[in-house]
């Protein structure tokens, strides 16, 4: 099975700073369509998961331009240039190039 | 927009059985695999299994192989899950999720529904 790592863990940030996650996969994720099947998903206090970032760094339908991801292979990174107060909640990558998808453990972000 | 409504969640005793459903309405539902994550309370995401668009074929984490089946019925738009010799680790929020596209494996899913809560406990 692939295994997805995250860092930090826990992220506070103060509202109009930027933040970054990590994510990294023990294999890479470039298939050789040339996409990269890794993508970010926020989930906000009491809510389901909701997909931020597709193939590493196409931003889904409705998603603030604030929000970007980037990387290829195995190292990822989901940056909010200026986080805001209804960012807070767990963010998760996910690969989906093999079966079982995998997740990465979820980062918290707050705010300070 | 898409709707995914899930229900059949409860209390169950170990070694009982349980079948989750998820309605599903607005998109055309045989031309997408669907799939189902879990979360244990306090803890991450787990994929648990999916199906194809047909429903030809079927996926399954090593967790659950053997003990849960995924299934669907393209004339009534709904997924299913049936949970059988559950154990206390199986107790957790169960997601349905659309995938976006009919293929598996190398797509994502969008959206989840609102989940519905399997908790096993005697």
């Amino acid at each position: 099975d692939i295994v997805m790592t995250q860092s930090p863990l826990s992220l506070p940030v103060t509202p109009g700073e930027p933040a970054s996650i990590s994510c990294r996969s023990s294999q890479s994720l470039l298939h050789r369509n040339g996409y990269n099947y890794l993508h970010w998903y926020l989930q906000k206090p009491g809510q389901s998961p909701q997909l931020l970032i597709y193939l590493g760094s196409y931003r889904a339908s409705g998603v603030p331009d604030r929000f970007s991801g980037s990387g290829s292979g195995t190292d990822f990174t989901l940056t909010i240039s200026r986080v805001e107060a209804e960012d807070v909640g767990f963010y998760y990558c996910m690969q989906t190039l093999q079966t079982p998808y995998t997740f990465g453990q979820g980062t918290k972000l707050e705010i300070k | 927009e898409v709707q995914l409504l899930e229900s059949g969640g409860g209390l169950v005793q170990p070694g009982g059985s349980l079948r989750l459903s998820c309605a599903a309405s607005e998109f055309a539902f045989s031309n997408f695999a669907m799939s189902w994550v879990r979360q244990a309370p306090g803890k991450g995401l787990e994929w648990v299994s999916a199906i194809s668009g047909s429903g030809s074929d079927t996926y399954y984490a090593d967790s659950v192989q053997g003990r849960f089946t995924i299934s669907r019925d393209n004339s009534e738009n709904t997924l299913f899950l049936q949970m059988n010799t559950l154990r206390a680790e199986d107790t957790a929020m169960y997601y349905c999720a659309k995938a976006i596209n009919s293929a598996w494996p190398l797509n994502w899913f969008d959206p989840w529904g609102r989940g519905t809560l399997v908790t096993v406990s005697s």
